[in-house]
């Protein structure tokens, strides 16, 4: 089957770096995403990995190694707006986005 | 980036009525759009794949005469939960993604509450 993990909450303080990992098994690999979700609020996009590597994106970054079914999004100074859900999601060989069940982020002044 | 529309943004039914939400693309045309399930802390579920002039692809476990999936133009997709139920309360959201681009694009979300 097909699997996407990542943990379910962790808490970082204001002002630091926090790394959310996700690995992923999946059938076929077409891209990985990363989405930010506030609580009663759809997703909205952060990142998109669809090669090996580094994509830097303002105070985040996304990593992904396609041979070991990693990704992980990297948080700098952290501000208080950035307590929400992050979301990992892959698209498969069939181009659908499968979802992790989001690891919530808190952070604490 | 692209807008896709969802409403309405919360309602209240109750048991055994029905209950319709819209999917609009405000500024693109969407062949295919994505409706999803959310329950409180966990994952977006993949309900069905709303196709555009024919019928929806439905996920194993999602009853297709419960969930009617509509997409009757390039920018409108509709999901009416028939015979609403307490336990068919969640989030529900749509997605699309304009052609060309990678990201998908969500609706507002709509919270239903079936009582």
């Amino acid at each position: 089957g097909q699997n996407i993990d990542q943990p379910t909450e962790m808490t970082a303080t204001e002002g630091a770096i926090v790394q959310i990992n996700c690995t992923y098994q999946t059938s076929g690999f077409n891209g990985l995403f990363w989405y930010q979700q506030h609580a009663g609020e759809a997703p909205t996009f952060l990142s998109y990995n669809v090669l090996d590597g580094l994509e830097e994106k303002g105070r985040f970054s996304s990593f992904l190694s396609r041979s070991k079914g990693y990704s992980y999004l990297l948080l700098k100074e952290l501000q208080m707006k950035d307590s929400a859900s992050y979301l990992c999601a892959v698209k498969d060989s069939n181009y659908q986005l499968i979802w992790g069940a989001g690891t919530k982020l808190i952070i604490k002044p | 980036g692209a807008v896709v529309s969802q409403h309405p943004s919360w309602v209240i039914c109750k048991s055994g009525t029905s209950v319709k939400i819209e999917c609009r693309s405000l500024d693109f045309q969407a062949t295919t759009m994505f409706w999803y399930r959310q329950f409180p802390k966990q994952s977006l579920m993949l309900m069905a794949t709303s196709n555009e002039g024919s019928k929806a692809t439905y996920e194993q476990g999602v009853e297709k005469d419960k969930f009617l999936i509509n997409h009757a133009s390039l920018t409108l997709s509709t999901l009416t939960v028939t015979s609403a139920h307490p336990e068919d309360s969640s989030f529900y959201i749509c997605s699309a993604t304009p052609g060309g681009e990678t990201e998908a694009f969500f609706g507002q979300g709509t919270r239903l509450t079936v009582v």
